[in-house]
């Protein structure tokens, strides 16, 4: 089975940096990914990572240890339109299975 | 084509009603999914197709029926539901090499409301 860990809820101010975590135990592990979801919208791919280390992508990076089972997403230069549910999913065998999401409020 | 389509984006039936939701992409992936989402809950895996075949049922009540016609389309037929029903049906596609990492194409959903 798939067990993944995040904060429920962070808050950050406009310009800011923010690290979200995400531990997971997986039985049979091929990724780690994060999604951004805005309310009512289907979740987008941000980042993926299938072995250690950091992954950059612009204002985004995604840090992957697989020994500890810990994946971090770090958002730069924080706007207001990143405000919204943060996604870290596990790949399986064959299926992706989320965690519960960080809901992510940026304030100006 | 980078999309997956997801029709309709909203839909209000009834608990005796028949319906029908459809997914359709044309990049070519091979693996398509459907999720469920309630409010402020991740996505929850309901079905897999592999090459247009049945692979993965979580367990989903039998008045949800998925349907794979071909490669680019996935329906999912909806019968009696009830009003905890009522959810975000997502539709996502994949390649079943996920080593490139792309991960899953999501729709942009259909919100359900069962009265």
């Amino acid at each position: 089975g798939q067990n993944i860990d995040q904060p429920t809820e962070m808050t950050a101010t406009e310009g800011a940096i923010v690290q979200i975590n995400c531990t997971y135990q997986t039985s049979g592990f091929n990724g780690l990914f994060w999604y951004q979801q805005h309310a009512g919208e289907a979740p987008t791919f941000l980042s993926y990572n299938v072995l250690d280390g950091l992954e950059e992508k612009g204002r985004f990076s995604s840090f992957l240890s697989r020994s500890k089972g810990y994946s971090y997403l770090l958002l730069k230069e924080l706007q207001m339109k990143d405000s919204a549910s943060y996604l870290c999913a596990s790949l399986g065998y064959s299926t992706l299975t989320f965690g519960k999401g960080t809901m992510l409020l940026v304030s100006p | 084509d980078t999309e997956v389509t997801q029709t309709p984006k909203h839909l209000v039936m009834g608990m005796t009603n028949k319906k029908s939701l459809k997914c359709e992409q044309h990049m070519g992936h091979r693996a398509m999914y459907w999720y469920k989402q309630k409010a402020k809950k991740p996505p929850e895996l309901m079905f897999v197709y592999s090459y247009e075949k049945l692979s993965i049922n979580e367990s989903v009540p039998s008045r949800f029926s998925p349907e794979c016609p071909n490669s680019s389309l996935l329906n999912l037929h909806l019968h009696a539901l009830q009003p905890e029903d009522s959810a975000l049906y997502l539709c996502a596609s994949s390649q079943l090499n996920q080593g490139q990492g792309i991960g899953y194409t999501f729709g942009s959903g259909t919100r359900l409301t069962v009265v």
